[in-house]
């Protein structure tokens, strides 16, 4: 079993639509939580960090579930310029505080 | 912000060739740094984490005697792919982070794309 596991996808949406992204965690003893964006060929850019209580930013909202060790991220008023692959992250809390990546989740954001 | 830049951006070589690829922070002293692989369609995998002045650390699965690191200082991380062959051709990525701890956050140099003959 991955560490970190996404649905591929492609999430194929109009614009204007309201896109949700799941993302599920083994290890237990994971620490914190991050949303990333990678556009093709480019290097990912954090979107934001997950909080237990949930965070909001723009038109993005991130949840955290540590109970059912799942991550979530909303996508509101979908727009063409959101179309990307978009990578959870997790960071142990090992001596190394590594950042292990879940596979993505490609976005295509249709007109 | 915090700026990691990667030299070279893109490199194509023939097969048997050794690559070196360059990790700098600019204005932070990277106490940790990563290097990740990403093929086609895959995710970023962790190779290996280095800090400064130690020998890295190896991720299961990762040849240390192919992929050998050094961080030798507070700003610069090297990777070399020795004797590289066409199964090595991937995106590599260097992340940077000052601190050994786990507050700090992570910093990513735009990448390398390596291409093999």
């Amino acid at each position: 079993r991955k560490e970190v596991e996404q649905d591929p996808g492609p999430f194929n949406v109009p614009e204007g639509a309201t896109v949700a992204f799941n993302c599920t965690y083994s290890n237990s003893a994971s620490q914190s939580f991050f949303w990333y964006r990678q556009d093709c060929r480019k290097e990912p850019k954090l979107l934001m960090s997950v909080y237990s209580s949930g965070n909001e930013d723009g038109r993005f909202t991130a949840q955290l579930n540590r109970a059912s060790q799942y991550i979530s991220l909303l996508i509101r008023d979908s727009k063409l310029s959101d179309s990307a692959t978009y990578l959870c992250a997790v960071k142990y809390m090992d001596s190394s505080y590594k950042l292990i990546f879940g596979s993505g989740t490609r976005l295509l954001v249709r007109p | 912000g915090a700026v990691v830049s990667q030299h070279p951006s893109r490199v194509i070589c023939k097969s048997g060739t050794s690559v070196k690829i360059e990790c700098r922070s600019l204005d932070f002293q990277a106490t940790t740094m990563f290097w990740y692989r990403q093929f086609p369609k895959q995710s970023l995998m962790l190779m290996a984490t280095s800090n400064e002045g130690s020998k890295a650390t190896y991720e299961q699965g990762v040849e240390k005697d192919k992929f050998l690191i050094n961080h030798a200082s507070l700003t610069l991380s090297t990777l070399t792919v020795t004797s590289a062959h066409p199964e090595d051709s991937s995106f590599y990525i260097c992340s940077a982070r000052s601190g050994s701890g786990g507050g700090q956050p992570q910093h990513f140099g735009d990448g390398t794309r390596l291409s093999i003959l």
